[in-house]
């Protein structure tokens, strides 16, 4: 089946403007992650999302950063007054469930990205 | 919090075999992940260890010491293909958020 999408696929933004990321999870996909990665680092967590529960935000990096999903489908990550230091990948990631001991592992399955660019 | 520390870089020559070690000091822990990137493009997933020993899948294995905080990745038959960035990530316990290393690429020279 399809795998995880996101849109747009790159971005170029002048400082100070709002962009809006979008990732379509897998279906069936419960749980949905986003990660940024800045050129020559690990992946970075800011938020999660799992079904109705109230979305884990701990990792979003400032007060400009905001995400949304209606029910287990589309999310969208919102950055408000973009600023240079907001240049990164951004990953999302969908699976099956979240919480998980043992196995099996639940992996975690990642869109393309969107490469944003803040000039 | 969580520290997870792997090589920058290696190279290694089409054919042969390396190991991509990876230790992690965590606040608990639910499962070791490898994942493999290349330059530009998503990571995909490789393994998953959550228990001490080696899984073997074809030409890549991995190995996990719980007690020593400490994974490796091995990668024999090595194809120029495999030329990517390879991440570690660790998954603490009652937790599902991933903790990232910073990835090892990996260059394979004919």
């Amino acid at each position: 089946g399809a795998g995880v999408s996101q849109s747009p696929s790159n971005k170029v933004t002048e400082k100070g403007k709002d962009v809006e990321l979008r990732c379509d999870p897998i279906s069936g996909h419960t749980a949905l992650y986003w990660y940024r990665q800045r050129l020559g680092q690990g992946l970075e967590f800011l938020i999660y999302f799992q079904g109705n529960s109230a979305p884990d935000k701990s990792g979003l990096p400032s007060d400009r950063f905001s995400a949304e999903r209606t029910g287990e489908s589309v999310s969208t990550l919102t950055i408000q007054r973009t600023q240079q230091e907001d240049s990164a990948v951004y990953l999302c990631a969908s699976s099956l469930q979240a919480r998980t001991s043992g196995t099996p592992s639940y992996e975690q399955y990642f869109g393309p990205g969107t490469r944003l660019t803040v000039t | 919090g969580q520290n997870i520390d792997q090589p920058t870089e290696m190279t290694a020559t089409e054919g042969a075999i390396v190991q991509i070690n990876c230790t992690y000091q965590t606040s608990g822990f639910n499962g070791l992940f490898w994942y493999q990137q290349h330059a530009g493009e998503a990571p995909t997933f490789l393994s998953y260890n959550v228990l001490d020993g080696l899984e073997e899948k074809g030409r890549f294995s991995s190995f996990l010491s719980r007690s020593k905080g400490y994974s490796y990745l091995l990668l024999k038959e090595l194809q120029m293909k495999d030329s990517a960035s390879y991440l570690c990530a660790v998954r603490g316990s009652n937790d599902y958020k991933l903790s990232f290393g910073a990835g090892t690429t990996v260059t394979v020279r004919a």
